[in-house]
């Protein structure tokens, strides 16, 4: 069964602080992999799409990273305005499926 | 440029109830997804239409429906709502989902009393 999953469910950083927030995915045929942004009562933002292992993309203070079994949400030096729930997607065959997300907060 | 646009924004429902959800893509935007979000659940794929077809249905029972139109603008209806169809229900388009993804709008909030 087609399954991603997202770790951890929630992060608390210092301003400042990097780090990196996990998507594993489990796909037939990945045709690729969504990244996006949520904050509170909006839909989701898009960030980012990766399509083959190796592959990286970057915006601002984000970086994303692919392998064949998961990828990685990069934080450089983040600010309070970075805190929202990161969601990610895969999108195989003709299905999308969204990770549960992880709740980022950056404090100052 | 005016994004996905929503109505309502919140919506009160009596179980047994049905509704009808409304979605205006992006001018352009041909392909519009629903999806529902719940705090258990998370973004579960509901349906997606392109060009007024149906092209892809999650797993979902026969009393979640769409539909689109000829100006691309679409609806999706719930019929006979149980307390569990309480969720945000997002929609989707897209020009180009292999470079844009997806632009959702800031969905509607169903509460099924």
């Amino acid at each position: 069964e087609d399954q991603v999953t997202q770790s951890p469910e929630a992060l608390r950083l210092q301003e400042g602080e990097s780090s990196s927030l996990n998507c594993s995915y489990t796909v037939s045929g990945l045709r690729g992999l969504f990244w996006y942004r949520q904050d509170p009562g909006k839909g989701p933002e898009f960030l980012f799409t990766l399509y083959s292992a190796g592959e990286e993309k970057e915006k601002e203070r984000l970086k994303a990273t692919l392998t064949k079994k998961e990828s990685f949400l990069h934080i450089t030096a983040p600010k309070p305005e970075d805190s929202a729930t990161y969601l990610c997607a895969s999108w195989g065959g003709d299905k999308i499926i969204f990770g549960k997300g992880t709740r980022l907060h950056i404090l100052p | 440029k005016a994004g996905v646009t929503q109505t309502p924004r919140y919506l009160i429902k009596t179980r047994g109830q049905q509704v009808t959800l409304s979605c205006s893509p992006i001018s352009g935007h041909r392909s519009v997804s629903w999806y529902q979000q719940t705090p258990g659940q998370g973004l579960q794929f509901l349906f997606e239409y392109f060009s007024e077809t149906q092209r892809n249905k999650g797993n979902f029972p026969g009393r979640f429906s769409g539909r689109q139109f000829s100006n691309s603008r679409s609806e999706m209806n719930v019929s006979t709502l149980e307390l569990g169809d309480s969720a945000l229900y997002l929609c989707a388009s897209s020009l180009d989902r292999d470079t844009y993804g997806y632009t959702f709008g800031s969905g509607t909030r169903l509460t099924v009393v």
